[in-house]
C-alpha cells in the first residue's frame, strides 16, 4: 500500500471500553500527527511525532493515549470515552517537523462513534 | 495568534461555472499558506501551496489560488467546474512553533456542492 493507512476505518464503541486506533504511513516520513475532525469546528491537532518523540500535546485529555513504536506507525488508544468524542480521526505525516514547508499527508481517517 | 476564515461554510455553483472559494488569515509573519480538499469518507488532500515568489499559485486538478498580503487572502479558484470537484475544501495557513513542531491552523471548511 501507498500513503497513509488507517484501520479500523468505522469503530463503535461505548463509554467503558477500551480500543485502538492504528495509522501506517509508507511514505518515509520521520513526523506523525493526530487531528480530532468534529462537525462545524476547524481540524484540532491532538499529538505530534516527530522521530518518534511526543513533542506536542495540545491538552487532550488522558482518555486518549497515543504511542508511536517507531516512524512508520503511529496508535491512539482510548478508554472510557465520552459520547463528545465522537468525530473523525485523521492521522497525517511530514517529512518532519522542523521546517514549516513541509506538507502533512493524511489518512482517509477513523470515523468514531461512542455510545 | 495566527487564524483562518473561510467567510462561507456552503457553496453552490453549477457545472461549468466559475469558483472562488475565499480565505483570510491572520499571522504575525510571512505565511505559509495551503488549501487542501477533502472528499466524503476521505482525509484531506493537498491542492497546492505558498510559501514564497509569484503569488499566483497553480496547484492539481486546475485549481490556482492567489496569496494577497494586503488583504491577508489566499483565495481559491477555478475556472470550470467539474461534478468531481463536489467536496469540502479547507485553508491553513503555519508555520507556528508549538513547543517542539511547526503546524498548522486550519479553517472550518467551505462544502462545495455542483448542480449538473
Amino acid at each position: 500500500e501507498t500513503g497513509v493507512t488507517q484501520t479500523p476505518r468505522h469503530l463503535v464503541m461505548g463509554m467503558t471500553n477500551k480500543k485502538s486506533l492504528k495509522c501506517e504511513q509508507h511514505l518515509g516520513h520521520n513526523a506523525m500527527y493526530w487531528y480530532k475532525q468534529s462537525a462545524k469546528k476547524p481540524l484540532e491537532l491532538m499529538f505530534v511525532y516527530n522521530f518518534k518523540e511526543q513533542t506536542e500535546n495540545n491538552s487532550v485529555p488522558s482518555r486518549f493515549s497515543p504511542e508511536c513504536p517507531n516512524s512508520s506507525h503511529l496508535f491512539l488508544h482510548l478508554h472510557t470515552l465520552q459520547p463528545e468524542d465522537s468525530a473523525l480521526y485523521l492521522c497525517a505525516s511530514s517529512q518532519d517537523t522542523g521546517a514549516g514547508t513541509d506538507t502533512q499527508y493524511f489518512g482517509p481517517g477513523t470515523r468514531l462513534t461512542v455510545l | 495568534a495566527q487564524s483562518v476564515t473561510q467567510p462561507d461554510i456552503h457553496i453552490t455553483v453549477s457545472e461549468g461555472a466559475s469558483l472562488e472559494l475565499r480565505c483570510n488569515y491572520s499571522y504575525g509573519a510571512t505565511p505559509y499558506l495551503f488549501w487542501y480538499v477533502q472528499s466524503p469518507g476521505q482525509g484531506l488532500q493537498l491542492l497546492l501551496k505558498y510559501f514564497s515568489g509569484d503569488t499566483l499559485v497553480q496547484g492539481i486538478k486546475g485549481f490556482e489560488a492567489e496569496f494577497k498580503r494586503s488583504q491577508s487572502s489566499f483565495n481559491l479558484r477555478k475556472p470550470s467546474v467539474h461534478w468531481s470537484d463536489a467536496a469540502e475544501y479547507f485553508c491553513a495557513v503555519g508555520p507556528y512553533s508549538g513547543a517542539g513542531s511547526y503546524q498548522l491552523t486550519f479553517g472550518k471548511g467551505t462544502k462545495l456542492s455542483v448542480i449538473p
